[in-house]
């Protein structure tokens, strides 16, 4: 149980374009979600905390207006990274918690981002 | 400030040999305690995770690990090692007073020899 499905596995887009990625919990409700952002050969930073039915609240030194988290159901929350640059080429994971408060993170296969 | 330190950023172990990939926390509540492990390219797997109780944890693929709050460590160890548990470990702290945020370690890369 407890599976997060990460939609799409791999993107290449051009600078100047944005980005849709999905994270779903396919099997529980999950009223929060986070996304992390991987660099090569380091750990996961935590960017943001999606909430169900409200604002993302997002880590300091990330950019709201650049990366754009909507969380609209239980079951959904979508980054979207606008006007990507290469430099936001990246790995990006998303988590869900598990249905209580304590549960552990779950989290999707995560998205290569290639911005060329 | 929270963080969790994992020494070893690479270890080589012999198939069949025994495991040991070490965890340290600094933080000031008490924790939550996971570890996590990740294929190149993938997302990341839970291995075991401790809240409470019985400080020795089992989990997934026969590892275990041992809480220590004398020593703020959370070690992860097998074993017998198998060429297929050749990935990337992390370990990860939350607490509930920090909203149940989790804080990875660098990460230590398991290298299986056979």
């Amino acid at each position: 149980g407890a599976v997060v499905s990460q939609h799409p596995s791999r993107v290449i887009c051009k600078s100047g374009t944005s980005v849709k990625i999905e994270c779903r919990s396919l099997d529980f409700q999950a009223t929060t979600m986070f996304w992390y952002r991987q660099f090569p050969k380091q750990s996961l930073m935590l960017m943001a905390t999606s909430n169900e039915g409200s604002k993302a609240t997002y880590e300091q030194g990330v950019e709201k207006d650049k990366f754009l988290i909507n969380h609209a159901s239980l079951t959904l929350s979508t980054l979207t990274v606008t006007s990507a640059h290469p430099e936001d080429s990246s790995f990006y994971i998303c988590s869900a918690r598990g249905p209580s408060g304590t549960s552990p993170l779950h989290f999707g296969n995560g998205t290569r981002l290639t911005v060329t | 400030a929270q963080s969790v330190t994992q020494p070893d950023i690479h270890i080589t172990v012999s198939e069949g040999a025994s495991l040991e990939l070490r965890c340290n926390y600094s933080y000031g509540a008490t924790p939550y305690l996971f570890w996590y492990v990740q294929s190149p390219g993938q997302g990341l797997q839970l291995l075991l995770k401790y809240f409470s109780g019985d400080t020795l944890v089992q989990g997934i693929k026969g590892f275990e690990a041992e809480f220590k709050r004398s020593q703020s460590s959370f070690n992860l160890r097998k074993p017998s090692v198998h060429w297929s548990d050749a990935a990337e470990y992390f370990c990860a702290v939350g607490a509930r007073e920090y909203g149940n945020k989790l804080v990875f370690g660098a990460g230590t890369i398991l290298r299986v020899k056979s």
